[in-house]
């Protein structure tokens, strides 16, 4: 069964600083993924998402992230987080079927 | 820009009571979710649906929930008899054409069972 880890729950950053949040999957295949953002009280906005092809994907907001088929991973990344980053970030993979799964999603938090 | 709209943004009601929530898909879109967060928790899939029928279901899913799309426009998530363990963020998406391209989710509906 098609799963996605997100293996850390909080990280803490400076604004500023670099950003990397983890994203692991299991699948017997390429799934598709997903990236999404989810700010207090609000929904899930997509940042980015894979499918095929280049696999460093651009996404809205300076959000980048990689997909690394040996590693069956799919890590976000910023270069300088801004204090409006602070949110939970969600990872999420569709498999053969049409349900999209999440990880248990990442806080981050922006520090001044 | 298009959304996915969802009424109401709360709702409470008492245990044992049937709640319906109610979605409205971006209009093109083939594809709907019905999706909780329960405070705290990761977003978890519920149920998928396609050409008026369900096409996937989680084991969270069971005989107490029910979906339908009783017009061209409305996706309704029905809780028959609502337990206070039901009391979640209920979010809705859909996307054009499944797999391959991205769900759009709504704003959610926030459930509160007393």
């Amino acid at each position: 069964a098609q799963s996605v880890t997100q293996p850390d729950i909080h990280i803490t950053v400076s604004e500023g600083a670099s950003l990397e949040l983890r994203c692991n999957y299991s699948y017997g295949a390429t799934p598709y993924l997903f990236w999404y953002v989810q700010s207090p009280g609000q929904g899930l906005q997509l940042l980015l998402k894979y499918f095929s092809g280049d696999t460093l994907v651009q996404g809205i907001k300076g959000f980048e992230a990689e997909f690394k088929r040996s590693q069956s991973s799919f890590n976000l990344r910023k270069p300088s987080v801004h204090w409006s980053d602070a949110a939970e970030y969600f990872c999420a993979v569709v498999g053969n079927n049409n349900d999209m799964r999440f990880g248990a999603g990442t806080r981050l938090t922006v520090k001044p | 820009e298009p959304e996915v709209t969802q009424t109401p943004s709360h709702q409470v009601t008492q245990m044992g009571q049937e709640v319906i929530l109610r979605c409205v898909p971006i209009s093109n879109h083939l594809y709907f979710y019905w999706y909780r967060q329960i405070l705290g928790q990761k977003v978890e899939f519920l149920v998928s649906f396609y050409n008026n029928e369900i096409s996937e279901k989680s084991e969270i899913f069971d005989d107490q929930f029910s979906v339908e799309r009783p017009d061209g426009s409305n996706f309704t998530l029905k809780i028959r008899s609502t337990k206070l363990e039901d009391s979640a963020m209920y979010f809705c998406a859909s996307s054009e054409f499944g797999r391959n391209t991205e769900a759009f989710f709504g704003q959610g509906t926030r459930l509160t069972v007393v």
